[in-house]
């Protein structure tokens, strides 16, 4: 079966610090891979998509995301943090096996502190 | 970039009346348009993809008659909550793609809070 798994339902972390919020997949042949946020009461904005070339994504709002292969994984990352990443972060592949649709992992609230 | 809009971004309604929630994509057309629905501090379940022109294609387990999609032009998407009951109070997020292309992403709306009442 396919589909994505975001360990952590909450990620803590202070200001200034790094930040990584992990996603392992379970997709069948070359995985698309997206990065949405969501703020509260709002819709998910796009971060960031793995298609195919170098594992290192650039995205917006200074992330950036590592497609690592042979470990399944696609985390999602940001060198210092801000208190306004505080938000909802998906992670989805494309399942294209089902029509091209994302599948969302369970989400991980990011809290950054000052 | 692309932009979807989604309207009401809120609504109270009574039970067992009916709310219509609109999707619109505002600066390209989409013939597929999916439409989610998030429970509170839950991730996002796939109800139905909106197919202009055609019917809507429903997610295992979602009632059709309930939640009623419309996709009559390449711009518009219509999700009707028929005789709404406080268990289908909810947050519901319209999403379209940009284009055919699997590299595509999709824009999301900013989504409806549904409160029954």
């Amino acid at each position: 079966a396919q589909s994505v798994a975001q360990p952590e339902d909450q990620v803590n972390v202070a200001e200034g610090n790094p930040l990584t919020v992990k996603c392992t997949y379970s997709v069948s042949g070359n995985p698309y891979l997206f990065w949405y946020v969501q703020y509260p009461n709002r819709g998910l904005q796009f971060l960031l998509k793995y298609i195919t070339g170098d594992n290192l994504v650039k995205g917006s709002y200074g992330f950036e995301a590592e497609f690592n292969k042979s470990q399944t994984s696609f985390h999602l990352k940001k060198p210092s943090a801000l208190v306004s990443d505080s938000a909802l972060y998906f992670c989805a592949p494309l399942i294209k096996a089902a029509g091209n649709k994302l599948t969302f992992g369970g989400g991980t609230r990011v809290l950054v502190k000052p | 970039g692309a932009v979807v809009s989604q309207h009401p971004s809120w609504v109270i309604c009574k039970s067992g009346t009916s709310v219509k929630i609109e999707c619109r994509s505002l600066d390209f057309q989409a013939t597929t348009m999916f439409w989610y629905r998030q429970f509170p501090k839950q991730s996002l379940m796939l109800m139905a993809t909106s197919n202009e022109g055609s019917k809507a294609t429903y997610e295992q387990g979602v009632e059709k008659d309930k939640f009623l999609i419309n996709h009559a032009s390449l711009t518009l998407s219509t999700l009707t909550v028929t005789s709404a009951h406080p268990e289908d109070s909810s947050f519901y997020i319209c999403s379209a793609r940009e284009g055919v292309g699997q590299g595509y992403g999709y824009t999301f709306g900013s989504g409806t809070r549904l409160t029954v009442v």
